[in-house]
C-alpha cells in the first residue's frame, strides 16, 4: 500500500499569511504525528493524534499553530499569521496504533515564509 | 528542545569499513529508535531498542543501549555507498505511540 503522503511538497508564502499543510497517513494507522525540521537540525515534535483527538499537543510553539484530524485519517496543520521563523520542513508520520512505536514518515512539506 | 546528541556530527569513511555513531540523551526513556534520512526529507525507521534491552541486531545494523550512561550506539558494518545519509536517534518516554525527541543527527558519507 501507499506510504504517508503530504501536500504540497513545497509552499512559499508571505509573512502574515495563513497556510494549511495536509497529511494522508498510511491506511489503517490510528496514530498520526507532526514534526518540523529546520536546516541542520533533527525533527522537532509538534503534535500527536490518536484517532480524531490530539493526545499530545505540547510541541506546538504557540497559538498560531493548530492541527485537526476530523475523521481520524487525514490531518491538516494550520499556521496563522506566518512568520519568517516558521520556515522549515514539516514532516508527518503515522504508526499502526497506540501500542506500536515505529513511525512511518512522509516526504515532508518545505514551507518558506518570505 | 532536543534531548539526543549524536556524535560525531559528521563521519566520512571508505566503502566496506564499519561506521559507528553514538547518541546520548538526558531523561529516562521507554525506547530509543534510530532513523535514516536522505536528502533532508522523509525519515526511514531502522531499528528500535527498548529500555530493558542492551543490544539488538538487524542485518548489517547493531544497536547497543546503556541506560546507566544514557547512551546508545549504532554500528553499520561493511558500509556501502547507499548508506550515505543522515542518521538520527530518537527517544520516547511513553510505552507505545509517543511523540519522539530527536537528536541533531550524524551525517555519514561513504566514499567509494
Amino acid at each position: 500500500g501507499a506510504g504517508v503522503s503530504q501536500t504540497p511538497s513545497n509552499k512559499v508564502t508571505e509573512k502574515g499569511k495563513y497556510v494549511e499543510l495536509r497529511c494522508d497517513p498510511i491506511s489503517g494507522h490510528t496514530a498520526l504525528y507532526w514534526y518540523r525540521q529546520s536546516l541542520g537540525q533533527g525533527p522537532e515534535f509538534l503534535i500527536y493524534f490518536q484517532g480524531t483527538g490530539a493526545a499530545d499537543d505540547s510541541g506546538l510553539p504557540n497559538d498560531r499553530f493548530f492541527a485537526v484530524r476530523p475523521e481520524g485519517s487525514v490531518s491538516t496543520l494550520k499556521i496563522q499569521r506566518t512568520e519568517r521563523g516558521d520556515s522549515a520542513v514539516y514532516l508527518c508520520a503515522s504508526s499502526f496504533n497506540e501500542v506500536v512505536a515505529e513511525q512511518f514518515f512522509g516526504p515532508g512539506t518545505r514551507l518558506t515564509v518570505l | 528542545s532536543q534531548q539526543g546528541e549524536e556524535d560525531p556530527q559528521a563521519l566520512s569513511i571508505q566503502e566496506g569499513e564499519n561506521a559507528t555513531m553514538n547518541c546520548s540523551y538526558k531523561t529516562s526513556i521507554n525506547n530509543l529508535q534510530w532513523y535514516r534520512q536522505n536528502s533532508g526529507r522523509g525519515l526511514v525507521h531502522l531499528i528500535l531498542i527498548r529500555s530493558n534491552e542492551r543490544e539488538k541486531h538487524s542485518g548489517r545494523l547493531r544497536v547497543t543501549l546503556d541506560t546507566s550512561k544514557k547512551s546508545s550506539s549504532l554500528l553499520i558494518t561493511a558500509s556501502r555507498a547507499a548508506d550515505t545519509a543522515s542518521y538520527f536517534c530518537a527517544t520516547a518516554t511513553g510505552g507505545g505511540a509517543d511523540g519522539l525527541t530527536f537528536g541533531k543527527g550524524t551525517h555519514l558519507i561513504i566514499q567509494p
